[in-house]
């Protein structure tokens, strides 16, 4: 099993500029979700979902856009790229359904930077 | 809000030693915690999972316990090695939301010196 893969793994944009990003898991988990990492400030939940066809907003869900139209994939999409929006972005998986636990795993980030 | 903090920030220890990493929590109303480890430029690894109900979990050297009524979590480490270098992370799942969403600590920077 792959886990948790993340495409792609290094990316520059400039200012104003879009791009999506993609995450896929083999686990057959039920819950995904999307991180940013800055220096200082840990791991921030960005948006997360419970299930196909269904997104739910985090803690810092501005500029941010998801999908879940299939079950083992969610995509990150900015529209409209800023500096602030560097940063490390990683997608994590949980729960399978009959668990009694939600252990979360992640993928190995995307390093973005915007100019 | 949640709050999740871990002290120090940074550790260094000679190896061979034993020690402990700290992290606390604002809101002991909690579904479960996670302890993962971070390389450089790397994903996170899960190491420990410690449900609400728990008092502890082990894995080979690691063993985290978990205080829910003082809002704290230890993670010991035994007899360290350099390979143990990494950046340790806590997180506390929460009991609301659909998701059971984690709010991260912002981590403890190991090096095991040989």
């Amino acid at each position: 099993n792959a886990g948790v893969t993340q495409t792609p793994k290094f990316r520059v944009l400039k200012t104003g500029q879009s791009m999506t990003l993609l995450c896929a898991q083999d686990m057959n988990h039920e819950y995904m979700y999307w991180y940013r990492q800055d220096p200082g400030m840990g791991l921030r939940l960005i948006h997360y979902s419970v299930g196909e066809g269904t997104t739910a907003k985090g803690e810092v869900p501005d500029g941010y856009n998801v999908s879940r139209l299939k079950k083992q994939n969610f995509l990150l999409g900015l529209e409209s790229a800023a500096p602030s929006q560097t940063s490390v972005y990683f997608c994590a998986s949980s729960y399978r359904p009959g668990q009694s636990y939600n252990e979360q795993f992640f993928g190995p980030g995307t390093r973005l930077t915007v100019l | 809000k949640q709050e999740v903090t871990q002290i120090p920030a940074a550790l260094s220890v000679p190896e061979g030693e034993n020690l402990v990493l700290n992290c606390s929590f604002t809101d002991s109303a909690i579904y479960n915690l996670q302890w993962f480890r971070q390389d450089p430029g790397k994903g996170l690894t899960s190491l420990l999972l410690i449900q609400s109900s728990q008092r502890e979990q082990t894995s080979g050297r690691l063993n985290a316990s978990l205080d829910k009524s003082s809002g704290r979590s230890t993670l010991y480490i035994a007899a360290s090695q350099p390979g143990d270098s990494a950046t340790y992370l806590c997180a506390v799942g929460g009991i609301s939301g659909s998701a059971r969403q984690l709010t991260f600590g912002s981590g403890t920077q190991l090096t095991v010196l040989p």
